[in-house]
């Protein structure tokens, strides 16, 4: 069963860091992009941030660039989320989620259960 | 960058109706566009890809149709447990830019 599960949300002041982790399993990790998506409380869908299979091709949202970078560890089947600088509208549920194994297979299929960041003084 | 449009922002049918969502990008994106459901309190979940083609294990009362800058998620026959909030994505290049949402309840 492919499974997706995040870890390292809670509670940070404004300015402080957090590095969320997303464990993969039941699937060959290092063969597909992955994704983060947050929902801030009562909000839409945004997507954060995309980071190819072999780590050659990194996207960021404009709100995030410069302040949060993706990583991944294929051999330990995990993908990272470095976040700095948080701002009071981060808050959010983070979401990992699946990309695709080709280029045009992108959709985000499936997604993890979401860790909840709270940046607040 | 593209914009993605969803209408209605929130819809009220019945149960047995035709419900159909809309989508719009700003510019075209081919076929390369997803529908989910997110029903209140969930995960969102993956119904539709490349526009058109329907993810396993989704019910068959579900269907999307479009290509280029217009598309439409439909559902045939509304049940109860289709109440949900249903995003569009663009994922054919970054940002992947997903709809609004259109919340749909049932009247």
């Amino acid at each position: 069963e492919v499974q997706l599960v995040e870890s390292g949300g809670g509670l940070v002041k404004p300015g402080g860091s957090l590095r969320l982790s997303c464990a993969a399993s039941g699937f060959t990790f290092s063969s597909y992009s992955m994704n983060w998506v947050r929902q801030a409380p009562g909000k839409g869908l945004e997507w954060v941030s995309s980071i190819s299979s072999s780590s050659s091709y990194i996207y960021y949202a404009d709100s995030v660039k410069g302040r949060f970078t993706i990583s991944r560890d294929n051999a330990k089947n995990s993908l990272y989320l470095q976040m700095n600088s948080l701002r009071a509208e981060d808050t959010a549920v983070y979401y990992c989620a699946r990309g695709g194994m080709i280029y045009g297979d992108d959709w985000f299929d499936p997604w993890g259960q979401g860790t909840l960041v709270t940046v607040s003084s | 960058d593209i914009q993605m449009t969803q209408s209605p922002s929130s819809l009220s049918a019945s149960v047995g109706d035709r419900v159909t969502i809309t989508c719009r990008a700003s510019q075209g994106i081919s076929n390369y566009l997803a529908w989910y459901q997110q029903k209140p309190g969930k995960v969102p979940k993956l119904l539709i890809y490349a526009a058109s083609t329907l993810q396993s294990g989704v019910p068959s009362r579900f269907s999307g149709s479009g290509s280029g800058t217009d598309f439409t998620l439909t559902i045939s026959s509304l049940q109860p447990e289709d109440v949900a909030t249903y995003y569009c994505q663009k994922y054919n290049s970054a940002p992947r830019t997903f709809g609004q949402g259109t919340k749909l309840e049932i009247k």
